[in-house]
């Protein structure tokens, strides 16, 4: 099993402020995915990257695969407390039916 | 309309019980999953089926067995329920890149 590890895996900090979380494989990954999680529902699919180097925004996020294709990273700008939640990146292999595997995430807390 | 649904949404139950928790997709997606997340939160997927190929993930105990009655729908049978399977359940679909979860199933064993 190719490990994915998440840092940090707690993260709390003010409305407003900027914020980055890590994923990291010590293999390449064929493309990788980004989810938000919230208290009593599943995980919901934010972004898919497949291009080593490529970036991807949705609104406040930019989403950062490395040029290696073992890395990517979540930038949140100017946080609100709705960004609140647990935040998993997860590597699938082309789509097959192998389904995904997952980090063990990054608990984040935006305070008011 | 909601994509990925599965019931019921808390199941507590006995050691040693029977149980399963029922899913449907209505995406038209070719592939159905089961995930366990942890009390940590930690997602581990369980099997995947395909095109009634079904891949098992090896630490899977065999006193689970998915059921798929057709491309829409994959449900979850558990045997003799252990206090360690107390989790929550989540059922996803999938299009390619594209998956979608349902909102889990908390299963508690007493």
């Amino acid at each position: 099993t190719q490990l994915l590890e998440q840092s940090p895996q707690f993260l709390s900090i003010q409305e407003g402020e900027n914020l980055t979380v890590y994923c990291n494989s010590s293999s390449v990954f064929s493309s990788l995915q980004w989810y938000r999680q919230e208290p009593g529902e599943g995980p919901v699919l934010l972004v898919t990257v497949v291009t080593g180097g490529e970036v991807k925004k949705l609104k406040r996020l930019t989403f950062q695969f490395g040029d290696a294709r073992k890395d990517s990273s979540l930038h949140i700008t100017a946080a609100q407390p709705g960004d609140t939640g647990l935040y998993l990146c997860a590597r699938g292999e082309g789509g097959g039916a192998d389904g995904l595997t997952f980090g063990k995430g990054t608990h984040l807390i935006i305070q008011p | 309309d909601t994509a990925v649904s599965q019931t019921p949404k808390y199941l507590v139950t006995q050691m040693g019980n029977d149980k399963s928790i029922k899913c449907e997709q209505n995406l038209g997606h070719d592939t159905m999953y089961w995930y366990k997340q942890d009390s940590k939160k930690f997602l581990k997927i369980m099997f995947s089926y395909n095109n009634k190929e079904l891949i098992i993930n090896e630490t899977v105990p065999n006193r689970f067995s998915p059921k798929s009655p057709d491309k829409a729908h994959l449900n979850l049978h558990i045997n003799s329920l252990e206090l360690g399977d107390s989790a929550v359940y989540f059922c996803a679909s999938s299009l390619g890149h594209g998956y979608t979860f349902g909102s889990g199933t908390r299963l508690t064993v007493v």
